[in-house]
């Protein structure tokens, strides 16, 4: 079956400093990738997304890249602020067979201390 | 604001009570999902509808029971749970195209259920 596989937390950074938050998937087939990111209390909000080998989604300083050869997708942020503590998860969909289910990671906790 | 509205946002009830979590989207949207998030766990899908209709039930207990009378609302039927089904209940919404493509999905604030 399809899963996901996100580097375990928590991962607690000084602002400004660099975050990778690495992603594997494995799936039979070739899914769209996704980062959702959870702010304390609140629901899922999609984060950015990529749909095919070598696309690259980007939103608000975060990047991920999806690379097919490594079945990756990790997430990048050059210069991280406390604002971005959050939990941020990992997911997969699958094309027309599987209709629109979205598999997910664990989530990684995110701390940025000022 | 997403545009996925769930309400109560906090709910606690005992193992007896019968209780009920409703989602509402004013996207447009025709597929709606029930996700469970538990600590220290993937979050779990647990039912899909697609124009109204149920697509997908992953195993859940009877003791959930959705209903889905439109495409706007969505309802998860709660009753005799266990305290193990303490958690936080996602709503979310997508549009499903005629190709059978998918747009993302859009999450609700969740239900912090806790059953006692």
């Amino acid at each position: 079956g399809n899963s996901v596989t996100q580097m375990e937390g928590p991962v607690t950074l000084s602002e400004e400093a660099f975050l990778t938050i690495n992603c594997t998937y494995t799936a039979t087939g070739y899914p769209s990738l996704f980062w959702y990111v959870q702010y304390p209390g609140e629901g899922l909000q999609l984060l950015l997304k990529a749909t095919k080998a070598d696309d690259k989604g980007s939103n608000k300083g975060f990047e991920a890249t999806y690379r097919k050869e490594t079945t990756s997708f990790h997430l990048e942020k050059g210069s991280v602020q406390v604002s971005d503590s959050a939990v941020y998860f990992c997911a997969l969909r699958m094309g027309e067979t599987s209709g629109s289910r979205l598999t997910f990671g664990e989530g990684t906790q995110l701390t940025v201390n000022p | 604001e997403t545009g996925v509205t769930q309400t109560p946002r906090h709910l606690v009830m005992g193992m007896t009570n019968k209780k009920s979590l409703k989602c509402e989207q004013h996207l447009g949207h025709n597929a709606m999902y029930w996700y469970k998030q538990s600590a220290k766990k993937p979050l779990e899908l647990m039912f899909v509808y697609n124009f109204k209709e149920q697509t997908e039930n992953n195993s859940v207990p009877s003791r959930f029971s959705p209903e889905c009378p439109n495409s706007s609302h969505l309802f998860l039927h709660l009753h005799t749970l266990q305290p193990e089904d303490s958690a936080l209940y996602l709503c979310a919404s997508s549009a499903r195209t005629g190709g059978f493509q998918n747009t993302e999905a859009f999450f609700g604030q969740g239900t912090r259920l806790t059953v006692v």
